[in-house]
Order: C-alpha cells, then sequence, then structure tokens
C-alpha cells in the first residue's frame, strides 16, 4: 500500500478481555516497530521486527503483551486481559531497511479505550 | 542501550518569535538522529535527519537542527514560527533500535 495501515482506528474494550491491533506496513519494508503513546509519556518502544531475525521484545511491559509478523509483512499485537491502564494509542513504522539511515514511517495509529 | 531527553514539556512562543527545542541523546556510536512532528489528530512527520557530515540539518518548513557531539544534543530551531507549527514535536536516536523522547508540545500565541 501507500502508507502504514493499521486497523481499527479506534477500540473500546472491556476490562479483562484480549484484543488484537493490525498494522500493515508499506510493501517491501523489512523493519516493523510498535509503539505505545500515552498522555504526556511520549512514544514508548514496544517491539522491533526485522526480517527473520529474532523480535527486539524489550518494551514490551508485561506478559500480556505479545507481537507476532506473519511472512515479513503485517504485523498484530494482541494484548490479554486488558487492564485501564493499557488505554493509549498503538502506534506502528516500518522502514525499508534496519539501516540505521532509513527513515520509519508511521501509521494513523489505533486508539485503545479500556473501559 | 540509547536514550533521549526532551527537557522541555511545553513551550509557548509567540508568532514570528524564534523557536528552539532541545534534545540530548545517549548513545555509545554514532548516532542517527531524527526529529518527528506530530499535528492535532495527524500522524508523525519526519522534519529532518541527521547521520553524518555536515553538522547543521536542513528540514521541511523550514526547521534546521544541529548537531553537537561535544554536548550530546541535538536541538531543532527555526528562525520564525508561524501558528500552524504548533504541534507535538519528537526526537528520535537510531542504534540498534528506534528510541524516541517524551516530546515537547509546542504553543503558538497570536
Amino acid at each position: 500500500g501507500a502508507g502504514v495501515s493499521q486497523s481499527p482506528s479506534n477500540k473500546v474494550t472491556e476490562k479483562g478481555k484480549d484484543v488484537e491491533l493490525r498494522c500493515d506496513p508499506i510493501s517491501g519494508h523489512t523493519a516493523l516497530y510498535w509503539y505505545r503513546q500515552s498522555l504526556g509519556q511520549g512514544l514508548e518502544f514496544l517491539i522491533y521486527f526485522q526480517g527473520n531475525s529474532a523480535p527486539d521484545k524489550s518494551g514490551l511491559p508485561s506478559d500480556r503483551f505479545s507481537a507476532e509478523r506473519t511472512g515479513g509483512s503485517v504485523s498484530t499485537l494482541t494484548i490479554q486481559r486488558t487492564q485501564q491502564e493499557d488505554s493509549a494509542v498503538y502506534l506502528c513504522a516500518s522502514s525499508s531497511s534496519p539501516r540505521q539511515n532509513t527513515e520509519a514511517f508511521f501509521g494513523q495509529g489505533t486508539r485503545l479505550t479500556v473501559v | 542501550a540509547q536514550s533521549v531527553t526532551q527537557p522541555d514539556i511545553h513551550i509557548t512562543v509567540s508568532e514570528g518569535a524564534s523557536l528552539e527545542l532541545r534534545c540530548n541523546y545517549s548513545y555509545g556510536a554514532t548516532p542517527y538522529l531524527f526529529w518527528y512532528v506530530q499535528s492535532p489528530g495527524q500522524g508523525l512527520q519526519l522534519l529532518l535527519k541527521y547521520f553524518s557530515g555536515d553538522t547543521l540539518v536542513q528540514g521541511i518548513k523550514g526547521f534546521e537542527a544541529e548537531f553537537k557531539r561535544s554536548q550530546s544534543s541535538f536541538n531543532l530551531r527555526k528562525p520564525s514560527v508561524h501558528w500552524s507549527d504548533a504541534a507535538e514535536y519528537f526526537c528520535a536516536v537510531k542504534g540498534n533500535k528506534l528510541v524516541f523522547g517524551a516530546g515537547t508540545i509546542l504553543r503558538v500565541k497570536s
């Protein structure tokens, strides 16, 4: 596609339910990032996929959070047993290579509200 | 591990005044540095980036940034701010992954 696409754009869920957030990166981009943006907290790194390498999961806040990337393209971020503190905007970004001089392109985000 | 500090959470400037947003980074090797802007209701857009060479880099919308290795800084500047520049600005450093600062919210008063 022309840009990074995220779905849904908004999600309201009840506390304790599981949610799945989807990211379609730019075609051909090998690197994919997930970030969480909470009010006043900036962009918190969650996880980084690069090609077929093992993902860098160092930013996942708890074992309720997981992510996968199938076929080196689409990625799904799953949050199990959601809590109110999970409410935030979840942003996905992709870049064309792991080289440090490549910029990341961001999607519009999924706004998650846990009630 | 790399990290970024943006010491100013909010900044207010008058339209037409100059602007400087501060960014300090921590990274053990040559840093690759970025500034992104997020306008209300919009996604993040790249303003400019520094990889090597000239330490003063030009970006879009009249912004520039200067890399100072001795101060571990990459401050963003604009000579004359427009009301449309009101947004949140993020500095980022890329080492083995892309890490962002907490952001600075810019308000422009007329």
